[in-house]
């Protein structure tokens, strides 16, 4: 069974600073994404991530994944308030439905 | 732009009551899904289809069952309202697998 595990769930960080968020998974898997949800809002997409090694970055985020490891991470540069939303890896393998992580809900503050 | 519809935006119901929550998407998507999302336990997914009148169990499909009549709409349907089916319920759609999904604005559902 695909289990996926975020760490940390909450994370508050000053403005300005940098910080890394982790997804780990327990099996092989095909591609891993990262979605953000803003309060009260649905969740659109971030980043998809297909290979070992595989780096994406918009902006102030940057997403990787180590396949061997099963990991990937999602590093803030330079907080700004406007990046204060809930983050969600999800992972899928095969024809199946991703499973998402619980969420790090993050909360930029000046 | 793939627009995924979900019908109701807040919804209170009481329980023992048979309740539908309705999904449209406008981008042919074969598959949809339902999740429910609650605080601390992240996204969970209920059912699944990758076809007209095609269903599959996610992993929390107690309580709950599906309808996809037609391939842009997938119905959730709650037979008999409980007060632990309060939640937030997002509906979204892909093409085949392997692809992102498309998420709805989701739905609040209040059971009392």
């Amino acid at each position: 069974e695909l289990k996926v595990e975020q760490n940390p769930l909450f994370l508050s960080m000053q403005e300005g600073k940098n910080y890394t968020i982790y997804c780990n998974y327990s099996t092989t898997s095909d591609r891993l994404y990262w979605y953000r949800q803003d309060p009260g809002k649905s969740l659109e997409s971030l980043f998809v991530l297909l290979s070992n090694g595989a780096v994406k970055q918009e902006g102030r985020l940057m997403a990787s994944l180590d396949t061997k490891a099963r990991l990937s991470t999602l590093h803030i540069t330079a907080a700004v308030h406007d990046l204060s939303a809930t983050y969600f890896c999800a992972v899928n393998s095969g024809n199946t439905p991703l499973v998402f992580g619980k969420g790090t809900r993050l909360s930029v503050i000046a | 732009d793939v627009k995924v519809t979900q019908s109701s935006r807040y919804l209170v119901k009481r329980t023992g009551e048979k309740v539908f929550l309705e999904c449209v998407q406008d981008m042919d998507h074969e598959n949809m899904f339902w999740y429910r999302q609650d605080p601390g336990l992240g996204l969970r997914l209920i059912y699944f289809s990758y076809d007209v009148k095609m269903k599959e169990k996610g992993d929390i499909p107690e309580g709950y069952s599906v309808s996809r009549e037609k391939k842009e709409r997938f119905s959730l349907i709650l037979e008999s309202a409980s007060t632990n089916q309060t939640s937030m319920y997002l509906c979204a759609s892909s093409p085949p697998f392997n692809s992102p999904l498309h998420f709805g604005n989701g739905t609040r559902l209040t059971v009392t």
